[in-house]
């Protein structure tokens, strides 16, 4: 198994440009999220999904948009890059109940200029 | 706002010897989590500790949790250089999944 895959593992935009991170995952995972990393400021929740079709916001949501569409996939997408959204980009998955560990991406470093 | 917050920010110790790290959090939780992350790559999950729980082992790893004092402790037993990395606690609540994370520990062990 593949696990959580992101891509891309690098990204520089210039601010105002818009993209997408991608993100799947092969475990039939319910629970999907997304998480930045900032030094110092430890990983805060952008966005997360319970399930196909569900989504809801975490605790930085401001500037990005996400959908699930399917059950594998859970992009997030990045309206209009800002410098304040330069920062490491964490993918995570997880069934909804008994075992709720996290399985992480390795994450896509995207700098915004 | 972080739920979580460790201390101490920073632990360097020689291999050989045993680190501890420790986890307060806010909020009421379902189960309190440790994860590490060596550098350039994504968490991994180490151990999870539920609400009604008070220790846990797995290998050289020991948790506790005191939810009186809203606090968790990670005790890494004999470390080796490959302990070396970033350590995160985080709370889980009851929306399955969905955590909480702490601001990290950076433990480097020196052969």
């Amino acid at each position: 198994n593949a696990g959580v895959t992101q891509t891309p593992k690098f990204q520089v935009l210039k601010t105002g440009q818009s993209m997408t991170l991608q993100c799947a995952q092969d475990m039939n995972h319910e629970y999907m999220s997304w998480y930045r990393q900032d030094p110092g400021m430890g990983l805060r929740l952008i966005h997360y999904s319970v399930g196909a079709g569900i989504t809801d916001q975490g605790e930085v949501p401001n500037g990005y948009n996400v959908s699930r569409s399917t059950t594998e996939d859970f992009p997030l997408r990045l309206l209009s890059a800002a410098p304040s959204q330069t920062s490491v980009y964490f993918c995570a998955s997880s069934y909804s109940s008994g075992d709720w560990a996290l399985h992480f991406g390795n994450g896509t470093r995207l700098t915004v200029t | 706002s972080q739920q979580g917050e460790e201390d101490p920010q920073a632990l360097s110790i020689q291999e050989g010897e045993n680190a501890t790290m420790n986890c307060s959090y806010k909020t009421s939780i379902n189960n309190l989590q440790w994860y590490r992350q060596n550098s350039g790559r994504g968490l991994v999950h180490l151990i999870l500790i539920r609400s009604n729980e008070r220790e846990k082992h797995s290998g050289r790893l020991r948790v506790t949790l005191d939810t009186s004092k809203k606090s968790s402790s990670l005790l890494i037993t004999a470390s080796r250089a490959a302990d070396t990395a970033s350590y995160f606690c985080a709370t889980g609540h009851n929306q399955g999944g969905k955590l909480i994370f702490g601001q990290g520990t950076e433990l480097s062990v020196k052969p």
